[in-house]
């Protein structure tokens, strides 16, 4: 079983629509969540984190974690084609620092 | 804003020759990482490195790698005898604590022929 698990796109949305990406893990016990933003060719860039069940807003950026399910999703509002890259989810597993990367969501925003 | 830089940017070898890879951790940072990303797959897990030794290693991580802390700035990962499917993009992170976000640098392009 895949630790962190993600749709791997693409996922195509107009200009200024709502991109959802969804995030799963395997690993209950999970305790820190990430997203990070990778262009073509570039290192990962932290755009979101979250500790805590529930929803965190970062401008047009959402992050919403439910540890029940185990499903961690980001939402980004009035999306712009500069938000068009690859989005990796990212989890501390339990008793561990390291991060585990899903595969990504490849977002591409249609003007 | 501080960042996480890395040296060289790209990096081509001979297979079998050894390669150090160079990174200058964000300053009030104490955790620090390494992660590989063959092209197309998803970013790995190298090492992590805390208090001046090896906190976690991954499978990847054996014999043929090492990191070492030189001095209070830079973090090195060293490739011995290098292979082919060594080549990837290596990334280095940092963080301030442990399960806190990690920074990555730019990477370093390793090439192997």
């Amino acid at each position: 079983q895949k630790e962190v698990e993600q749709n791997s796109g693409p996922l195509s949305v107009p200009e200024g629509a709502i991109a959802s990406l969804n995030c799963t893990y395997s690993d209950r016990g999970s305790q820190s969540f990430f997203w990070y933003r990778q262009y073509s060719g570039k290192s990962p860039e932290l755009i979101m984190f979250i500790y805590s069940n529930g929803d965190k807003e970062d401008g047009r950026f959402t992050a919403q974690l439910n540890k029940a399910s185990q499903y961690v999703s980001l939402l980004i509002r009035d999306s712009q084609p500069s938000d068009s890259a690859t989005y990796l989810c990212a989890v501390n597993p339990s008793n561990d620092y390291k991060l585990s990367f899903g595969a990504g969501t490849t977002v591409t925003v249609r003007a | 804003e501080p960042e996480v830089t890395q040296t060289p940017s790209h990096q081509v070898t001979q297979m079998g020759q050894e390669v150090i890879l160079r990174c200058v951790p964000i300053s009030n940072h104490l955790y620090f990482y390494w992660y590989r990303q063959i092209l197309g797959q998803k970013v790995e897990f190298l090492v992590s490195f805390y208090n001046n030794e090896i906190s976690e290693k991954s499978e990847i991580f054996d014999d043929q790698f090492s990191v070492e802390r030189p001095d209070g700035s830079n973090f090195t990962l060293k490739i011995r005898s290098t292979k082919l499917e060594d080549s990837a993009m290596y990334f280095c992170a940092s963080s301030p604590g442990g399960g806190q976000p990690q920074h990555f640098g730019d990477g370093t392009r390793l090439s192997i022929l």
